[in-house]
């Protein structure tokens, strides 16, 4: 079974602090990981992917997010946020099935001047 | 279009009525998917098309819920005698490849449905 937790669901930060959302996932087929945001009145958008390869993934708008199979996560981080940052962030997991992704409850980041 | 479009942007329904969903899928994508996103939660998966094959359903929460893409490309979601509990954002994704779990999904705004 595949599943996403999300541990915090409202992470408040200064405009340029770095910041971690944090991510845990559980899976039973080859792991593939995904990061959408959600904009205020918008649809989500792709951040960042894992598939394969290297851990470490760079993501749009200086996101990056490492993938740590022995712990299971997969944690967003980005060094210096900027209010434009504030949105509501999913991390998801591909299911089993064809085209099923399974997301978490979201994490809402705000930045605050 | 440019983008993923739903329509109507939002919806009020009284207990019972039925409502229908629309989705205008970026062109020439493959892969179509119908999401419900509670509020406070991530979206939840309810079904998924490949062309005009309706390949997976499970998510479906009952009988009331109907999905169809009969030219592979507009899709619609119907829900029969609304419930509160149907109360949720839907959301619809397409993505361009067969795989899309592969690549991106590219989601629209959504469709906001509160039943009354």
């Amino acid at each position: 079974a595949q599943s996403v937790t999300q541990l915090d669901s409202q992470v408040p930060v200064f405009e340029e602090a770095p910041v971690e959302l944090r991510c845990n996932y559980s899976s039973s087929v080859s792991v593939y990981l995904f990061w959408y945001v959600q904009y205020p009145n918008q649809g989500l958008q792709l951040l960042l992917k894992y598939l394969s390869g290297s851990t470490l993934v760079k993501g749009i708008n200086g996101f990056e997010a490492e993938f740590n199979k022995s712990q299971t996560s997969f944690h967003l981080r980005k060094p210096s946020v900027h209010i434009s940052d504030t949105a509501e962030y999913f991390c998801a997991v591909r299911g089993s099935t064809l085209g099923r992704l399974y997301f978490g409850r979201g994490t809402q980041l705000t930045v605050w001047p | 279009g440019a983008g993923v479009s739903q329509s109507p942007r939002y919806k009020v329904a009284k207990r019972g009525q039925d409502v229908a969903l629309r989705c205008d899928p970026i062109s020439g994508h493959v892969s179509l998917f119908w999401y419900q996103q509670a509020l406070g939660q991530g979206p939840e998966f309810l079904t998924y098309f490949q062309n005009e094959a309706q390949l997976d359903k499970s998510g479906l929460p009952s009988d009331r819920f109907f999905a169809e893409r009969p030219e592979g490309s507009v899709s619609t979601l119907k829900i029969q005698r609304t419930q509160q509990e149907d109360s949720a954002v839907y959301l619809c994704a397409s993505s361009p490849t067969r795989d899309p779990t592969a690549g991106e999904l590219f989601f629209g705004e959504g469709s906001r449905l509160t039943v009354l």
